[in-house]
């Protein structure tokens, strides 16, 4: 079963604002990845951020991670149309290979 | 760098036949391979993990008999699906992980559309 939860399940706003997305997951972490999916496309990387790391920021996109509450958020600054995409948080389970992805968050932004 | 490949990108077959799909790292050697399957505006699920020169582990409730993977050498991964039928129709994603460590980043490929009739 998946481990995260993202929230919200969609998101539109207009082009310039910021968006925000969160992410919960259960089990304690090694790290956490967010990654965007364009539509029928495959997964790009976007960030890592290790369980001792608090914040990290590339570019326009900042994420937080607290782990005393099992939570991540992924802000988008400035967004632009073609930030349209999905996005998935993906936690690294300690001692696993594998990455459990959340059910992801629909990004619209609106010209 | 760290670019993936996947073979076909969409494939149609007729109910019972078998369908292959070839996923490669380009630039850079994959100690470990995952496949996942997608439904429509779902998230991906882990059917399996491999590592270069061992037997996959699948993930609770796959078929190993009906989901093959071979993961050959450091570049290439495939999946067969075998004996396919209409409800295998999906899109399935590969990716690659460099170091084959904990949980590390993951490059996808682009995925294969599979259309079972």
């Amino acid at each position: 079963s998946q481990q995260g939860e993202e929230d919200p399940q969609a998101l539109s706003i207009q082009e310039g604002e910021n968006a925000t997305m969160n992410c919960s997951y259960k089990t304690s972490i090694n790290n956490l990845q967010w990654y965007r999916q364009n539509s029928g496309r495959g997964l790009v990387h976007l960030i890592l951020i290790r369980s001792n790391e608090r914040e990290k920021h590339s570019g326009r996109l900042r994420v937080t991670l607290d782990t005393s509450k099992k939570s991540s958020s992924l802000l988008i600054t400035a967004s632009r149309a073609a930030d349209t995409a999905s996005y998935f948080c993906a936690t690294g389970i300690q001692g696993a290979q594998k990455l459990v992805f959340g059910q992801g968050t629909r990004l619209t932004i609106n010209p | 760098g760290a670019v993936v490949s996947q073979h076909p990108s969409r494939v149609i077959c007729k109910s019972g036949t078998s369908v292959k799909i070839e996923c490669r790292s380009l630039d850079f050697q994959a100690t470990t391979m995952f496949w996942y399957r997608q439904f429509p505006k779902q998230s991906l699920m882990l059917m399996a993990t491999s590592n270069e020169g061992s037997k996959a582990t699948y993930e609770q409730g796959v078929e190993k008999d009906k989901f093959l993977i071979n993961h050959a050498s450091l570049t290439l991964s495939t999946l067969t699906v075998t004996s396919a039928h209409p409800e295998d129709s999906s899109f399935y994603i590969c990716s690659a992980s460099r170091a084959g460590g904990v949980s590390e980043t993951q490059y996808f490929g682009p995925g294969t559309r599979l259309l079972v009739l």
